[in-house]
């Protein structure tokens, strides 16, 4: 089974709105971390945001806010105000246990494209 | 602080060849790991260094190495290059943030094997 998995197809939506990517993981493991990076078009990850599933508060940073359903498996990304800076690829990723041997897991992406 | 830095931005290669990637992490950050990212594969996980050992591996062949020095800075090679190792690669250096190690990435080394 995928350990991420993002299914949206191509996302659009108008500047100045705001947008869900969908993120839903599988894992037995109850230490873990939920991350979310972005990906323009000139190939640098960015690092938006994360969640630990012990964190008790869904994470939020500046326009970014991860809407955690630990009972659902899911971690989506909420971007307020879209902005046409936006329009990138967005990864989710997880990293199973707290320890030194944990890897990292990226889903497939989801197309973000900002309309002006 | 400067971000993590990886060179060259852009290599061409021939089949066969072998290629030297080179990546210094943030000032502080004693883990390393390298990425494949293709369009069919996504991105895919080769090794971490940390401390100057392997940590982890993912699964690729032996043609795929690395090390780390003990400054940090870490190098990816990768010899007999085929047309399929044609990909970003991408270099991440971590931080522990809540006692979660927290990748941040490098802009990458796009690598062409012709």
């Amino acid at each position: 089974a995928q350990k991420i998995t993002q299914t949206q197809p191509g996302m659009f939506v108008q500047e100045k709105e705001a947008v869900t990517l969908d993120c839903t993981y599988d894992t037995s493991d109850p230490s873990y971390g939920l991350f979310w990076y972005k990906q323009p078009s000139s190939g640098e990850m960015i690092f938006l945001i994360y969640q630990g599933s012990y964190d008790q508060q869904n994470a939020t940073e500046g326009r970014y806010s991860l809407n955690f359903q630990k009972a659902r498996k899911s971690a989506n990304l909420v971007i307020s105000a879209s902005q046409l800076g936006d329009s990138a690829m967005y990864f989710c990723a997880m990293r199973e246990g707290f320890g030194a041997n944990s890897k990292l897991t990226f889903g497939k992406g989801i197309t973000l494209s900002v309309r002006p | 602080k400067a971000g993590v830095t990886q060179t060259p931005r852009y290599l061409i290669k021939t089949r066969g060849q072998q290629v030297t990637l080179s990546c210094s992490p943030i000032s502080g950050h004693r883990s390393v790991s390298w990425y494949q990212q293709t369009p069919g594969q996504g991105l895919q996980f080769l090794f971490e260094y940390f401390s100057e050992t392997q940590r982890n591996k993912g699964n690729f062949p032996g043609r795929f190495s690395g090390r780390q020095f003990s400054n940090s800075r870490s190098e990816m090679n990768v010899s007999t290059l085929e047309l399929g190792d044609s990909a970003l690669y991408l270099c991440a250096s971590s931080l522990s943030l809540r006692g979660l190690e927290t990748q941040y990435f490098g802009p990458g080394t796009r690598l062409l094997v012709l």
